[in-house]
Parts: structure tokens; sequence; C-alpha cells
């Protein structure tokens, strides 16, 4: 079956740097995104890795090993509106069939 | 530019009724996804078209679903009769179509649709 397994919650304070780990197991794999989502909000595209390596975007980076189908996103200088849902996705079936993580709900506190 | 969006924004319905879920895409997208996430569960893929055409319907849970792009624009997704175990929130997705090597085609998602069978 496809699978991906991420935490169901993280808590940080303000300022600090937190990592959301992601590991799947998926037949067909092109890459490795991750989502952002506030409460009643639709679901915002963070970062995309399709080879292994750090992406950087501002505060956000994002890693991937696809030799131990693992991941992460790292968000560094927290704020309290990162207070969201977290996301990692894999893009399988041709690159268009997208199949995501049950979610990682980061609570921020001051 | 104008996003994703879907209509209703909250559907409350009974057991056995129907509900047609609709999605406007991005103008000029020509990929569009439905998919559905159930309370606390992973966003689910139902499926996926590229204009008119369903490409990949093999997250479909049953054949009381029934999703349609007329003319390649908006979408209508419609669940006839409704059961208690559909409720979730529906979100519809749209990404450009560059070429199926480009599988980094970002995907913008509209602000779903709660739906409550009671």
């Amino acid at each position: 079956g496809q699978s991906l397994e991420q935490p169901s919650e993280v808590t940080a304070v303000e300022g600090a740097i937190v990592q959301i780990n992601c590991t799947y197991q998926t037949s067909g794999f092109y890459g490795l995104s991750w989502y952002q989502q506030h409460d009643g909000g639709a679901p915002t595209f963070l970062s995309y890795n399709a080879l292994d390596g750090l992406e950087e975007t501002g505060r956000f980076s994002s890693f991937l090993s696809r030799s131990d189908s693992y991941g992460y996103l790292l968000l560094q200088e927290l704020q309290m509106k990162d207070s969201a849902s977290y996301f990692c996705a894999v893009n399988s079936g041709g690159g268009f069939k997208t199949i995501f993580g049950a979610g990682t709900r980061l609570f921020v506190k001051a | 530019e104008a996003g994703v969006t879907q209509f209703p924004s909250h559907s409350v319905i009974e057991k056995g009724q129907t509900v047609t879920l609709r999605c406007d895409p991005i103008s000029g997208h020509d990929n569009l996804y439905w998919y559905r996430r159930v309370m606390g569960k992973e966003i689910k893929f139902l499926l996926h078209f590229v204009k008119e055409s369903k490409q990949d319907e093999s997250g479909m849970p049953n054949n009381r679903f029934l999703a349609e792009r007329t003319g390649g624009t908006y979408s209508t997704l419609k669940v006839q009769p409704a059961e208690l175990e559909d409720s979730g929130v529906y979100f519809c997705a749209s990404s450009q179509a560059t070429g199926r090597s480009r599988s980094s085609d970002t995907q913008y998602f509209g602000p779903g649709t709660r739906l409550t069978v009671l």
C-alpha cells in the first residue's frame, strides 16, 4: 500500500526552530511536497523536493533523502502565525497524483 | 488573478439525499483534482482530470460518486445517495500542465466544501 507517516502534533515556542519529519512508502515517486493549512483554510503549497538535499525558501527549508524514503520540513524563527497543519505529500503515478500524509498540527506558543 | 473557487462552502444534508459540489479552477489550468479530508485524517486523493478527461479516478470511493468536467472548465462532484461516512471536507485543486515531465507542478487548492451528512 501507499502511506506517509508524520507526527500528529508538535509544539514549539516563538523564535525557535522546529523540524517536521515525514517518511513515505509509495509505488512511484517523483517528489515530496509540503503544504500548510490554517484552520478553515485551503492547503497552500510551501515547497517541493525532487532530488536529494535541502531546498531553502526564506524561513522554511525542506529536505529529501530518496534512499531513506524520508524528508523533513524545517521552520526557523517561528512566529505565532505559523500555527497550522503541515502536510507532506508524494507526487506519484506519473507525477500528477498526489498522496498526502495525515498532517502535523503545529502549535506555536509565546 | 482569481484562485480556485468552490461552491457551496458548507452543505448539510440527510442520508440518502443528493449533493453536488462545484469547483472552478484557475483559468487556463488543464489539471483539476478532487480530494477529501475526513476530520483528523489525511487529505485523500479522489480523482484527476486533464481538461475534460478523467486521467486517474482510482481514489473514488464507490459508484455513488460521480465527477464531471464539462468542456474542460469547471467540475462537479455529485454524491448520490449520500451516506454518513461521506462527511468531510472536499477540496478541489488545479495546476497548469506544462508537460508530463514537469512533475513539480504546483497545485492550488480551493477553500473546500464542508459536507455533513446526518
